[in-house]
Parts: structure tokens; sequence; C-alpha cells
């Protein structure tokens, strides 16, 4: 059965830190990870992945895929309050379909 | 450019009672999604529509049914509502199977008493 596993589940920091957010998967013919912030409302988009060891950044967020290793992470330097949120990763293999993990539920703290 | 809207935003509906909760793109996308979301559940799929005329089952289907009416629109219907179905749902679209880059409405907050 197709899984997305994030850790951790929650993390609490204060402003100026660096995070790390973890994603590990199993999926059927993996095509693409995607990296999702939801703050009070709807997932926005944040990255797509496909290529092992290509890092794409913007701005303080920064995320790289190891499909050796079937994982991702993605890292944010600098926080800020504004960076509180879920991180939503998700995996699509086969099909249409986005197989999503549970996120991560990052707070800062001035 | 409104990107995916849905109505309503907020619903509250007593068990055993009916409604569709409606979501549009215009985007010209061609795959349409419906999810719900639950708290420490992350985002289910409920159904999907690959293309206009076609609809499939996600990972949590029953209960509901679902209308690709054409490439813009995506209805779901809950034909007999019952208190699990309580949830925030969400609508999402993307251009291909080629990009999954998936584009969220705004929600819609449904309670059934």
């Amino acid at each position: 059965e197709d899984k997305v596993v994030q850790s951790p589940l929650s993390l609490v920091v204060h402003e100026g830190d660096t995070v790390t957010l973890n994603c590990s998967y199993e999926v059927t013919n993996f095509r693409s990870l995607l990296w999702y912030k939801q703050e009070k409302k709807a997932p926005t988009f944040l990255f797509m992945l496909t290529s092992s060891g290509i890092e794409k950044k913007s701005g303080r967020l920064s995320s790289i895929l190891d499909k050796k290793e079937l994982f991702s992470i993605l890292n944010i330097t600098a926080t800020q309050t504004g960076d509180s949120a879920v991180y939503l990763c998700a995996v699509g293999g086969d099909t249409d379909k986005l197989i999503f993990g549970t996120g991560t539920r990052l707070q800062v703290f001035p | 450019n409104a990107g995916v809207t849905q109505t309503p935003k907020f619903q509250v509906l007593k068990t055993g009672q009916s409604m569709t909760l409606q979501c549009a793109q215009d985007m010209n996308h061609n795959s349409m999604y419906w999810y719900r979301q639950d708290p420490g559940m992350g985002l289910r799929l409920i159904y999907y529509s690959a293309s206009e005329g076609t609809t499939d089952k996600g990972e949590v289907p029953n209960g509901y049914n679902v209308s690709r009416l054409n490439k813009r629109e995506f209805s779901l219907r809950l034909e007999s509502a019952a208190p699990s179905q309580t949830s925030v749902y969400f609508c999402a679209s993307s251009s291909s199977r080629v990009s999954y880059e998936q584009y969220f409405g705004p929600g819609t907050r449904l309670t059934v008493t």
C-alpha cells in the first residue's frame, strides 16, 4: 500500500532558528514529490521535486529529494512567525492521484 | 482569474439530509479532485476526475457521489449525511498527469449533527 510518512508531527521553535522537516515514502512507480504549506485555509504549493540531488530553493525555504533512500527534506532557515503552518508532503505515482502525509505542524514564536 | 472556487464555505446539516458541494476552476485543468481533511488524518482523496466525463474512487468514497458536469465543474454530493462526514472538504485541480501540482479551493467546513 502506498504511504507517505512525515516527521516530526510538530515542532516549536523561536524566530531565527533553522528547521528541517522530513518526508519518507513508499509509492509504486514514483513520479514526483510535492511540498505544500497550509495556514488557516487551503494548502498552497511550495515545491515539486522529481529528480534526486537537485535542490529547489525559494527564499529561506529549500528542499531536496533522495530517490534511492525514498525521502525528502524541507529546510527553513531564519524562521519567522509567518512560517507557522502545517507543512504537507505529497507523492505522485502511477496515476493522477497524490498521496498525502499527515503533515508537520510548525510553530514559530518571537 | 479566480483559480478554484467552492461553495458553500460553511454548512450545518442534520443526519440524513442531503447536499451538494460545488467546485469550479477557471484554469482549463483536466483533472479535478475532492479531498476531506480531518484532524490528525491529513488530506484523504474521496473521488477524482482525470478528465471530463470520467470519475474514479479515491481512498474514502463511501457515502459520496460526484459529477463532472463539464471541464470546469466537479460537484460532490452527500445523499444521506452522517456525523462521520463532519470534516473540511477541499476541491483541487491540476493540468495533467505530467504535472502533479494541484491547486486547492478555499474549502467547505461541514458539520453534521
